[in-house]
């Protein structure tokens, strides 16, 4: 089955500099690739998504690209701002044998001040 | 308010017991999830349910069972609780066709197996 890979698991920024996290997926039948941003005792939220007939894909300060051929993935936050501060995920999503979305394990973005 | 639904928020439970963890979606998604969160493991897949009627295993199946008799509720049953099953559980809805799509979380239910 699908299974995603994410890096780093934490990673702390000062205030303007940018964010880049990063993901690999192993399935090359995975055709959606979406972030999600998860604030302190919240739930998972959308953040930007991107599917496999796309390169890059941007949304003000944050933008993602895909390097289908290397199953590689990443974000990209810039000028960061302490509202930032959380936890992002990555995921794959893959029709085969049913439509699934699996996670990275997540990476913890502290913006210093 | 359109959303999604989970109850109980929180439940201390003994080991052993049986524990059905509720989900309602009013958004007339056909796709439904179950993930479990736990410290440095991410959101990882329990069941999914692509559309009424049907269910499919996910990354960690073992111990859990879902039905989905309609399209608003997919219950998630733990038959007998075990303390490795101590986590924060969220369940999700999809909007889209297909693989794609984006997953709309409910607030989650925080499970402690004494």
């Amino acid at each position: 089955g699908e299974n995603v890979e994410q890096h780093p698991s934490t990673l702390s920024v000062q205030e303007g500099d940018s964010a880049v996290i990063k993901c690999t997926y192993s399935d090359s039948a995975s055709n959606y690739f979406p972030w999600y941003k998860q604030e302190l005792g919240k739930r998972p939220q959308l953040i930007i998504d991107i599917r496999s007939n796309v390169g890059e894909k941007k949304d003000q300060r944050i933008a993602v690209t895909l390097n289908k051929t290397a199953k590689h993935f990443s974000l990209h936050i810039t000028e960061t701002q302490p509202e930032d501060s959380a936890v992002y995920f990555c995921a794959a999503s893959i029709s085969t044998g049913g439509f699934k979305t699996i996670f990275g394990a997540g990476t913890r973005l502290f913006v210093k001040a | 308010i359109a959303g999604i639904t989970q109850a109980p928020t929180s439940q201390i439970l003994a080991a052993g017991r049986r524990m059905t963890l509720r989900c309602t979606q009013d958004m007339r998604h056909n796709a439904m999830y179950w993930y479990r969160q736990d410290l440095g493991l991410g959101l990882r897949l329990i069941h999914y349910s692509n559309t009424a009627g049907t269910t499919g295993k996910g990354e960690v199946p073992d111990g859990y069972s879902v039905s989905r008799a309609n399209t608003d509720d997919f219950p998630l049953t733990l038959a007998s609780a075990v303390p490795s099953q101590t986590s924060v559980y969220f369940c999700a809805s999809r909007s889209g066709t297909g693989s794609a799509g984006e997953l709309f979380f409910g607030e989650g239910s925080r499970l402690t197996v004494l």
